[in-house]
């Protein structure tokens, strides 16, 4: 079974600065995606950035950026220019690729940012 | 707007009684999913439907029953509720089977279980 780790329980950054939550997962698929969901003190979950596996491009959305390392299993988010509405627990989440558009996502436990003004 | 709504939005029981968490999407999406979210544990699924009359177990599926009538609503059973299930529980749905369709989440409805 597939597994997703979260190495960092809390992190803190200075507003507009770049901070870098890590996440690492196992499985034996060779097609699969990746997601960052981001978690605000409402609860909502709200997808920030999407990875296909076979894609060697890192995906980017706005100040939003993953560096995906394949071999290594490693998923990071970056967020650049750090604002205070990004103040919120953030999930890393694994979904197998082929026929998996159906599948539950397995999900981390999780990295709660802090942005300090 | 098309919107994904749970029901009720607090709930507080007592042990051995039965609950029913009511999820409802206008999106007409065929597939639907339960979560429940735990300090410690982030999101886990307990179960998920493709459709119609179709239902599937999830990882902590254990004490817990959902049955699919009609396309727009997943309710999530607890048949004798126990202070393990005291949780956030989350309901999903996606459009189909691909692989990139995004997974819509609903506001959560935050369960006690006494």
């Amino acid at each position: 079974a597939q597994t997703v780790t979260q190495s960092q329980p809390e992190m803190s950054v200075q507003e507009a600065e770049t901070v870098t939550l890590s996440c690492t997962y196992d499985t034996s698929e060779s097609d699969y995606y990746l997601f960052w969901y981001k978690q605000p003190p409402s609860r909502q979950m709200i997808l920030v950035i999407r990875q296909e596996a076979y894609k060697q491009q890192n995906a980017t959305e706005n100040r939003f950026s993953v560096n995906f390392q394949k071999a290594a299993k490693s998923f990071s988010l970056k967020i650049s220019d750090s604002q205070l509405g990004d103040a919120a627990m953030y999930f890393c989440a694994y979904r197998r690729g082929a026929g998996g558009g159906a599948d539950g996502l397995t999900f981390g436990k999780g990295t709660h940012l802090i942005i300090q003004p | 707007d098309a919107e994904i709504t749970q029901s009720p939005r607090h709930k507080i029981t007592e042990t051995g009684r039965q609950v029913t968490l009511a999820c409802h999407q206008t999106w007409n999406h065929n597939n639907m999913f339960w979560y429940r979210q735990d300090l410690g544990h982030g999101l886990r699924l307990i179960h998920y439907s493709y459709g119609v009359q179709d239902t599937n177990k999830g990882e902590v599926s254990d004490g817990y029953s959902v049955s699919r009538s009609n396309t727009e609503d997943l309710p999530l059973t607890l048949e004798s509720a126990a202070s393990s299930q005291t949780s956030v529980y989350f309901c999903a749905s996606s459009e189909s089977n691909y692989p990139t369709d995004t997974q819509y989440f609903g506001p959560g409805t935050r369960l006690t279980v006494l």
